[in-house]
């Protein structure tokens, strides 16, 4: 089956500051790879998404950039602001039937 | 408005009295799933059902049941809890797998087993 990696698990950046968080994956058949954010005591919720076919998308202060090669994707956050704070999760999808999420990384936005 | 509805919310019972956490979307959505979430692990997926009358196990299927009778239904049941399924669980559904399909998350259901 798939192995997804997060890290960092823990992140603190000052209010304004770019946040970087990155996955790996095992499997090279993996094609779909989402991003959630979980607010505290919160559903996790889909901010952004990227296809195998893609290597990096883009939605306002957030980007995901995909490395097939290297079997990496990473999150971007830009202009960070408290609201930002809460736990993301990674994930990866294969051409079976299940997602395989990394372990979440917590991250907390100094104002 | 879409949704995926579990419940209940929060569910404190004793070790070996059966249990069913039940979930709903009104999406006509073909995928649905259960995960629990620990601290440390985060969200494992117990089972997953394609469609109505398929269901497959996920990584930490022991211990847990689940039927799809309907497609918008898709029920988690213990027919005998223990202390270590203590945890966030999670219904979640989307329009199809295979497809990159998003999923959607239910609001969790926090159950306590002593």
């Amino acid at each position: 089956g798939e192995n997804v990696e997060q890290h960092p698990s823990t992140l603190s950046v000052q209010e304004g500051d770019s946040a970087v968080i990155k996955c790996t994956y095992s499997d090279s058949a993996s094609n779909y790879f989402p991003w959630y954010k979980q607010e505290l005591g919160k559903r996790p919720q889909l901010i952004i998404d990227i296809r195998s076919n893609v290597g990096e998308k883009k939605d306002q202060r957030i980007a995901v950039t995909l490395n097939k090669t290297a079997k990496h994707f990473s999150l971007h956050i830009t202009e960070t602001q408290p609201e930002d704070s809460a736990v993301y999760f990674c994930a990866a999808i294969n051409t079976g039937n299940q997602f395989y999420f990394g372990t979440g990384t917590s991250l907390t936005v100094i104002p | 408005e879409a949704q995926v509805t579990q419940n209940p919310r929060y569910l404190i019972t004793v070790t070996g009295k059966k249990l069913t956490v039940t979930c709903s979307q009104n999406m006509n959505h073909e995928y649905m799933s259960w995960y629990r979430q620990d601290p440390g692990l985060g969200l494992r997926q117990i089972y997953y059902s394609m469609n109505v009358e398929v269901t497959d196990k996920g990584d930490v299927p022991e211990g847990y049941k689940v039927s799809r009778k309907e497609k918008r239904n898709f029920p988690l049941i213990l027919e005998s809890p223990s202390p270590n399924q203590t945890s966030l669980y999670f219904c979640a559904s989307s329009f199809r797998q295979g497809l990159n399909s998003p999923l959607h998350f239910g609001n969790g259901t926090r159950l306590t087993v002593t």
